[in-house]
């Protein structure tokens, strides 16, 4: 099983459309969550972190369910922009310095 | 944003060539990062610093060579690469390493010949 996985999509969806992405992670260890976003040729961004409590900014709402071992992310109201390619990011329980990252799940909004 | 900043964006090179990456943070941070990002792969960690110290080299040949002189400069020295090193290069910084988050820099996209 991979650490992380994610659907790699693409989800398709019409503008105002809500949708939402899962992203698992193997060890239940963890204790660092992130959303990432990002766009064709460019950088990773940080979208949001994700808390036990879940957290909920604008549109974007994300949650973790520790026991299942996912976090999801929901987006309300899809706008063309929202286009992009979602990665999650869990952190890696050992002794290193790691967040690992998701393959990452594409999202296309259409008119 | 210039919070992290990377040199050049683009760069194109031969596999007997030598060059250097340059990533540099503007975040007062501690830790440092170098990725990988080949299409339809996801990002691999290759190297990260610690407070300048190298505290994971995630088995990358030894062509790629890091150099880390303060917290705030992070280099990768590159020579005799392969075509399948062509990728996008990602440099990333944090507070502290692993729980805190990420912040990345645009990236070289590096194509070898």
């Amino acid at each position: 099983r991979k650490e992380v996985e994610q659907d790699p999509g693409p989800f398709n969806v019409p503008e105002g459309a809500t949708v939402a992405f899962n992203c698992t992670y193997s060890n239940s260890a963890s204790q660092s969550f992130f959303w990432y976003r990002q766009d064709c040729r460019k950088e990773p961004k940080l979208l949001m972190s994700v808390y036990s409590s879940g957290n909920e900014d604008g549109r974007f709402t994300a949650q973790l369910n520790r026991a299942s071992q996912y976090i999801s992310l929901l987006i309300r109201d899809s706008k063309l922009s929202d286009s992009a390619t979602y990665l999650c990011a869990v952190n890696k329980v050992d002794s290193s310095y790691k967040l690992i990252f998701g393959s990452g799940t594409r999202l296309l909004v259409r008119p | 944003e210039t919070g992290v900043t990377q040199t050049p964006r683009h760069l194109v090179m031969g596999m007997t060539n030598k060059k250097s990456l340059k990533c540099e943070q503007h975040l007062g941070h501690n830790a440092m990062y170098w990725y990988k990002q080949s299409a339809k792969k996801p990002l691999e960690l290759m190297f990260v610093y610690n407070f300048k110290e190298q505290t994971e080299n995630n088995s990358v040949p030894s062509r790629f060579s890091p150099e880390c002189p303060n917290s705030s400069h992070l280099f990768l020295h590159l020579h005799t690469l392969q075509p399948e090193d062509s990728a996008l290069y990602l440099c990333a910084s944090s507070q502290v390493p692993s729980r805190e988050t990420q912040y990345f820099g645009p990236g070289t996209r590096l194509l070898v010949l």
